[in-house]
Formats: C-alpha cells, sequence, structure tokens
C-alpha cells in the first residue's frame, strides 16, 4: 500500500492563528484525502485531490497537492474552537490494496 | 448523517468471549471496510469487502474474521477476545474503490473486561 507520513502529531493553537497539518509519501500517490474527526465522533470527508499542484478551498480551509503527488498539506486560516479535531489525510489508489490512513494531526484550540 | 449505520453502539464483554459488529452500508455502496481505533490512536485499517468479495486485508488478527453479505451489509467477527482488543470500531463504505471518498458510520465501542 502506499505508506503515508503525517506531521506534526499535535499541534495547540491559540483562537486566531492558522495551522498546517503535513502529509507526506516515498511514492508517488494516485490521489489524496482529507478526513476531519472531532472529538468523539467518525471520521468525515473534506475533500480529495487528485491533480499535481492542485489547490482547493474551502472556506477557511486550503488543501494542497504537491507538483510530485508525494505530499499534501492541509491549511487552517484563523483557527476557531469548531476547527478542534484531528485531521487524516489518506492516500487513496486506483485499485484495491492496502490503503492507508496518516497518523493524523490532533488539533488543540484554545480560545 | 453519513448513511452508514453499525450496530451495537457500545459493547462491553469479558476476555475470552466472542462479538460480531455489523455494518450497513450506504445505499447504493458496494464498498466495506472495517478499522480500529485505538484510544488517541489512528486508523488501523483491518480489511475491505466489494460486492461480497474481500478484497485486500491490513493489520487484521487471525482471531478476527469478516465477510459482506449479499444485501452488502458487513460483518466483523471478533473471537478469544483480550483486553487489547478493546477499541472503537469503525466501518466505512464507498461507491467502489480506494479512489473514492469513504464515509463512517458512528463507530460501536468495544469494552473488553
Amino acid at each position: 500500500g502506499q505508506q503515508v507520513m503525517q506531521i506534526p502529531q499535535y499541534q495547540h493553537v491559540q483562537e486566531g492563528e492558522d495551522f498546517t497539518t503535513y502529509c507526506n509519501s516515498s511514492t508517488t500517490l494516485s490521489n489524496i484525502q482529507w478526513y476531519k474527526q472531532r472529538p468523539g465522533g467518525h471520521p468525515v470527508f473534506l475533500i480529495q485531490l487528485v491533480k499535481s499542484g492542485e489547490v482547493k478551498k474551502q472556506k477557511r480551509l486550503t488543501f494542497q497537492f504537491g507538483e510530485a503527488k508525494k505530499n499534501s498539506s492541509l491549511h487552517i486560516t484563523a483557527t476557531q474552537t469548531t476547527d478542534v479535531g484531528t485531521y487524516f489525510c489518506r492516500s487513496g489508489g486506483t485499485s484495491y490494496g492496502k490503503l492507508t490512513f496518516g497518523q493524523g494531526t490532533i488539533l488543540t484550540v484554545h480560545p | 448523517d453519513s448513511g452508514v449505520t453499525q450496530t451495537p453502539k457500545h459493547l462491553i464483554t469479558a476476555t475470552g468471549q466472542r462479538v460480531t459488529l455489523r455494518c450497513s452500508p450506504r445505499s447504493g455502496d458496494l464498498s466495506v471496510y472495517w478499522y480500529q481505533q485505538s484510544l488517541d490512536q489512528g486508523l488501523q485499517f483491518l480489511i475491505q469487502y466489494y460486492n461480497g468479495e474481500e478484497r485486500a486485508k491490513g493489520n487484521i488478527l487471525e482471531r478476527f474474521s469478516a465477510q459482506q453479505f449479499p444485501d452488502l451489509h458487513s460483518e466483523l467477527n471478533l473471537s478469544s477476545l483480550e483486553l487489547g482488543d478493546s477499541a472503537l470500531y469503525f466501518c466505512a463504505s464507498s461507491v467502489g474503490g480506494g479512489a473514492y471518498e469513504q464515509y463512517f458510520g458512528p463507530g460501536t465501542r468495544l469494552t473488553v473486561t
């Protein structure tokens, strides 16, 4: 499967600060997906990136796929307390296999 | 609401016992995935089924087994339970394979005492 490493594992920010989590792979990825899991909840699909260099925005969230399709990032501008949770990236593939999630970044936002 | 249902929500059982977790995928989804999530841990992929057939295996113990039925619901069977099996078990479904987004159920919290 296409293994992905996600950093940082934990991130504490003050409300209003920006936040970024990174997802890295040693191999070229077919696509990358991002999920958010609120405390006590289940992972929820946020977005999928497919093209090299792709950038997508959802309100305060900006998702990027690297030119080499080996890394991706999720950036949150001006965090809010509603942003708390764990953010996971997932390496998707065009075929079946050991589809993997990154270890996740746990975001804490202090009011 | 993701459209994926899991039962039961909570399960408390003793070591050595066997339990069955059930998952119904979203309408129209053919793939079902099972994940294990321990406290403050990531999502450990266990197994995937597509239209009734096993398609991928992850870190699934031999004491665990799963199947997907003709109506596409899936069951995860955990036997000879150990304390370390206590975790949140998620089921997810998708239209197809890895290229598609996954929709997660609310999970089953298993506590082994």
